[in-house]
């Protein structure tokens, strides 16, 4: 596809459970980023991954939060033991290579919703 | 205090307003700023890009910086119903995952 792909579109689960959320972000960019943006909130930094290099994690809340990057492509962001403030849309976003004179691209996000 | 603060708003005005939006920042460091649009249950997508202090104009979006008092606007002009939506700051000091955003102002433009 033309952009960045994230699915599920929505997620609803119970408190406790495990969730995995899928990015697919623009071929041929090779940076990749996670955030996490909540009601009235900005977006959080989660993630973040550049090609072969080892991911930057400052920005996950939790080790319940994990990410991986398989084959320099699709991302999967798992939450492990959902609690009701994890409820949020979270975003990815790719860009062509790290650095601020390439923009990021975002997905439309996966909204969660934990009861 | 937060590194990037946002008027929430929401701010409503008429077709064909100018419409001015604003984020002021704490930290000096910051070198680029950006401008993103987002429209409900959609992605973030970006507007408008400026490195360091200076103006910046595309078609009826204009976009400042004053490093000088930490303070960045977004002017759109002639504004239609199609600019309703949710608008981001965004800055960062070196790379974009030193980026920091704006909670948004959530902008109405009515008929």
């Amino acid at each position: 596809g033309a952009g960045v792909s994230q699915s599920p579109s929505n997620k609803v689960t119970e408190k406790g459970k495990d969730v995995e959320l899928r990015c697919d972000p623009i071929s041929g960019h090779t940076a990749l980023y996670w955030y996490r943006q909540s009601l009235g909130q900005g977006l959080e930094f989660l993630i973040y991954f550049q090609g072969n290099s080892a991911p930057d994690k400052s920005g996950l809340p939790s080790d319940r939060f994990s990410a991986e990057r398989t084959g320099g492509s699709v991302s999967t962001l798992t939450i492990q033991r959902t609690q009701q403030e994890d409820s949020a849309v979270y975003l990815c976003a790719s860009s062509l290579a790290p650095g601020s004179n390439q923009p990021q691209h975002f997905g439309d996000g996966t909204r969660l919703s934990i009861l | 205090q937060k590194e990037v603060e946002q008027d929430p708003g929401p701010l409503s005005v008429p077709e064909g307003a100018i419409v001015s939006l604003n984020c002021t920042y704490s930290n000096s460091a910051f070198q680029y700023f950006m401008w993103y649009r987002q429209y409900s249950r959609k992605g973030p997508e970006l507007l408008m890009y400026t490195y360091s202090s200076g103006n910046k104009e595309d078609g009826r979006f204009t976009a400042q910086v004053d490093k000088s008092s930490k303070y960045i606007s977004l002017f759109i002009r002639d504004s239609q119903p199609s600019d309703s939506a949710t608008y981001l700051c965004a800055m960062s000091l070196y790379n974009n995952n030193d980026m920091r955003f704006g909670a948004g102002t959530r902008l109405t433009v009515k008929p």
